[in-house]
């Protein structure tokens, strides 16, 4: 099966500074990858999500990634705000998906 | 915008037990999939459902659990005979099922608390 790791488990940004997660998927056959954004106690918000078809996805501060030769994908935050502290999850898969392990990103004001 | 709807929002049990988590998919989509977060990790694939069948399923869903439609609006997830380590939140998530039925939103969640 899929198996999708995510690093790294913490990171902590200045207010205004970039914010970069990454992510390495094993099954060549998952063409489906979103981003998750989970606020303490709240369920995960699908925040972008990409598909095998493209390179690069971009949403207004947030972008997103995919190396499919490398099997890697990328959460790329741009002038990251306080309310963007939360844990993100990556995923990959086809029909079901198969989730990362978590980062938790703290924007310090 | 419609959201997928669950419920209880917390559920108390003793072990042994049994429990059905109710869940509202958004009422176009077509995949529906039942997910666990125990507190702290990383969220769990347990089973996705299409066309009144599971699709697939994990290793965690094992005969302790199963899943039904039993009406157009309502999908569940029964866990008989409840053990500690289910403690955890459930989630239940839709798909539209557009594109292979990747694209999933996910409810609230059920805290589960098993004594």
């Amino acid at each position: 099966g899929e198996n999708v790791e995510q690093h790294p488990s913490t990171l902590s940004v200045q207010e205004g500074d970039s914010a970069v997660i990454k992510c390495t998927y094993s099954d060549s056959a998952s063409n489906y990858f979103p981003w998750y954004k989970q606020e303490l106690g709240k369920r995960p918000q699908l925040i972008i999500d990409i598909r095998s078809n493209v390179g690069e996805k971009k949403d207004q501060r947030i972008a997103v990634t995919l190396n499919k030769t490398a099997k890697h994908f990328s959460l790329h935050i741009t002038e990251t705000q306080p309310e963007d502290s939360a844990v993100y999850f990556c995923a990959g898969g086809y029909q079901k998906v198969t989730f990362g392990t978590g980062t938790k990103l703290q924007v310090i004001p | 915008e419609p959201e997928v709807t669950q419920t209880p929002s917390h559920q108390v049990t003793q072990m042994g037990q049994e429990v059905i988590l109710r869940c509202v998919p958004i009422s176009n989509h077509l995949y529906f999939y039942w997910y666990r977060q125990i507190l702290g990790q990383k969220v769990e694939f347990l089973v996705s459902f299409y066309n009144n069948e599971i699709s697939e399923k994990s290793e965690i869903f094992d005969d302790q659990f199963s899943v039904e439609r039993p009406d157009g609006s309502n999908f569940t997830l029964k866990i008989r005979s409840t053990k500690l380590e289910d403690s955890a939140m459930y989630f239940c998530a839709s798909g539209p099922g557009l594109a292979g039925g990747e694209t999933q939103y996910f409810g609230p969640g059920t805290r589960l608390l098993v004594l």
